[in-house]
């Protein structure tokens, strides 16, 4: 069965711009979580979506934005980017009741963002 | 606040050398505590999920072991392939789709 898929794999963008990645989760999976993962800081939360709803969100600025569509597929927005916004982006879905104590959360590839 | 630290940063061991790496946590309320393995340029792969002190579980080589304040992964006579880091993450009671991870552990296993 397919895993977690995320697009692009990677992406150059320019300070100032914003930037839309995508994430497609395991078939039945409608939770639908996404971390930042960098050097200093290792990985962060930044939100989780079940049933196209934010259930949670971490401390992140309001630059920082997602959405879930009907199908749980999601995707995550960063506007008006800085040079620390370099990152690996990594999505994450757990099992179709949203509940990953049985089954872990399964990781995506992530896409690797490269703000100059 | 919420800390999970795993130690030590970096393992180097030799081939069938068997070794522990250790999670400790402080959390308000734990709902469960992950083990996962990563590769340079990949996300996290599952292996583990702990839920209450005294659990133990294992998967090949891998023996993962929970107490009420720490977690240890017990790699026992590892082979080259192995070599990983390690991330232990907590999620807390009515935290929905959060892990915390700690830093992790980078493995190298040589021949």
């Amino acid at each position: 069965k397919a895993g977690v898929t995320q697009t692009p794999r990677y992406l150059i963008k320019t300070r100032g711009q914003q930037v839309t990645l995508s994430c497609s989760p395991i078939s039945g999976h409608r939770s639908v979580s996404w971390y930042q993962q960098t050097p200093g800081q290792g990985l962060q939360f930044l939100f989780e979506y079940f049933s196209e709803t934010q259930r949670n969100k971490g401390n992140f600025p309001g630059r920082f934005s997602g959405r879930q569509f009907s199908n749980s597929r999601s995707e995550m927005n960063v506007s008006t980017l800085e040079l620390g916004d370099s990152a690996l982006y990594l999505c994450a879905s757990s099992s179709p009741d949203g509940h990953a104590l049985n089954y872990g959360y399964t990781f995506g590839s992530g896409t690797r963002l490269t703000v100059v | 606040e919420d800390q999970v630290t795993q130690s030590p940063e970096a393992l180097r061991l030799q081939e069938g050398e068997s070794s522990s790496l250790n999670c400790s946590y402080t959390v308000s309320g734990l709902r469960g505590l992950f083990w996962y393995r990563q590769d340079p340029g990949k996300g996290p792969e599952f292996l583990f999920t702990l839920y209450s002190a005294g659990e133990e579980k294992e998967k090949e080589r891998l023996k993962a072991t929970l107490t009420k304040k720490e977690s240890f992964l017990h790699i026992t006579a590892p082979k080259p392939e192995d070599s990983a880091t390690y991330l232990c993450a907590v999620q807390v009671t009515d935290s929905w789709g959060k892990l915390q991870f700690g830093a992790g552990t980078q493995v190298v296993v040589t021949p």
